[in-house]
This record gives C-alpha cells, sequence and structure tokens, in this order.
C-alpha cells in the first residue's frame, strides 16, 4: 500500500525549532522527487519546499527560504522538513506529497499520494 | 510568481447538475496545470494532470480542458461525494509551484 506518514508537528514557541518527518512505503521512495505543502487555518494549498530524489537539488518558497531545510535519507525512506525560526505565520497543517512520475521532468507533474498532515501550531 | 485565480470561489448546485469551474493564469503556463479534491479535514487528491489528463481511479464525470492561460474543471453530473473543494495548480514555472485560492462546492 502506497502511503505517506507525517510526524512531528505540535505547539512551538516563536523563534523556536522544530523538525517535521515523513515516512513513505509501498513504493521506491529513492526514486521520487518529494514535496512539502502547507495549509493555514481555513486557507487555501502553499507550496513550500521540493528535493529531488538524489537531494542534489532542493528549492523553497521565499515565505521560507533561509529558515526551512529539506532533506531526506532514502536509507530510511523518510523526508524531513527542519522548521528554524518560527513565525506566527508558519501555523498550518503540513503535507508531504510525492509527485506522480519519476525522471527529469517529473518536476512538471502533481502530487498523486499525500500524507495525512501533521499540525504545527506558532504560539506563545 | 505566477498568480492562479479560480472563480468562482464558491458554488452552490443540485445532485446531478453539472459543474463547472475556472482557472486563470496570470500568464501562459502551456498545459501545466493539475486540479486537486480536498474534503473537509482530509489531504488534497489528485484528480487531473497536465490539464486534461484524468488519473487513474477518477470517475469519469470529471473532466479538464484549457492550455495557455485559461483551464476549466468540469464535473458532468454532480454526486454527494463531490462535496469538496478545488484546487488549480500550475507547475510551468516548476519548481514554483503555486495553487490557486479554491472553489468550494456546496449543496443547494
Amino acid at each position: 500500500q502506497v502511503q505517506l506518514v507525517e510526524s512531528g508537528g505540535g505547539v512551538v514557541q516563536p523563534g523556536r525549532s522544530t523538525r517535521l518527518s515523513c515516512v513513505a512505503s509501498g513504493f521506491p521512495f529513492s526514486s521520487y522527487i518529494m514535496h512539502w505543502v502547507r495549509q493555514s487555518p481555513g486557507t487555501g494549498l502553499e507550496w513550500v519546499a521540493v528535493i529531488s530524489s538524489d537531494e542534489s537539488y532542493k528549492h523553497y518558497a521565499d515565505s521560507v527560504k533561509g529558515r526551512f531545510t529539506i532533506s531526506r535519507d532514502n536509507s530510511k525512506n523518510t523526508l524531513y522538513l527542519q522548521m528554524n525560526s518560527l513565525r506566527v505565520e508558519d501555523t498550518a497543517v503540513y503535507y508531504c506529497a510525492r509527485v506522480s512520475s519519476i525522471g527529469t521532468m517529473a518536476y512538471y507533474y502533481g502530487m498523486d499520494v499525500w500524507g495525512q498532515g501533521t499540525t504545527v501550531t506558532v504560539s506563545s | 510568481d505566477i498568480q492562479m485565480t479560480q472563480s468562482p470561489s464558491s458554488l452552490s448546485a443540485s445532485i446531478g447538475d453539472r459543474v463547472t469551474i475556472t482557472c486563470r493564469a496570470s500568464q501562459s503556463i502551456n498545459s501545466y496545470l493539475n486540479w486537486y479534491q480536498q474534503r473537509p479535514g482530509k489531504a488534497p487528491k489528485l484528480l487531473i494532470q497536465a490539464a486534461s489528463s484524468l488519473q487513474s481511479g477518477v470517475p469519469s464525470r470529471f473532466s479538464g480542458s484549457g492550455s495557455g492561460t485559461d483551464f476549466t474543471l468540469t464535473i458532468s453530473s454532480l454526486q454527494p461525494e463531490d462535496f469538496a473543494i478545488y484546487y488549480c495548480q500550475q507547475t510551468y514555472n516548476t519548481p514554483r509551484s503555486t495553487f490557486g485560492q479554491g472553489t468550494k462546492v456546496e449543496i443547494k
């Protein structure tokens, strides 16, 4: 069964750090480009970060650049999002998601497998 | 960044109705346009890729069309399970993907 399971959410004070994890199963994780997408309460979807299958390429939304770091451990089938210098506006449900194809053109494809989401609340 | 604008923001429809949602890009994105469905409390689900390619397992009452800047998602006969929020997403400016603001489909 193809599945992504996030963890690591919770309540964090502004300025502090936390790390999200996303464990993949049921597919060759090391072959796929992976994304983080977030959704603030009552609002739409915001793309956060992307990482290539071999971790050689990473890219971030302007809103998180310099504060968040995406990484992966293909030996553990796990995707990470290190979140530093957290702000109240980072409060959201964070989803990890898989691109629906493999290869260099896969960046143009949609996200066909999503985790259930993990909630990060930044509050004092 | 490329801006994606959906219309309407919400709509009310009855079971069996034909529903059309529009997504407009701030510049041409060729056919790099995807559609997602999100039910309350759930993760988004990919419905259509590349403007018109239906994902495996998605009912054929869903269809997508368009290219350039204007795109459409159509539900030919609305079913109870279709009441949800629908988002478009451009991947032309990859990796700087952007989503539309969403269209909420409610029961009339």
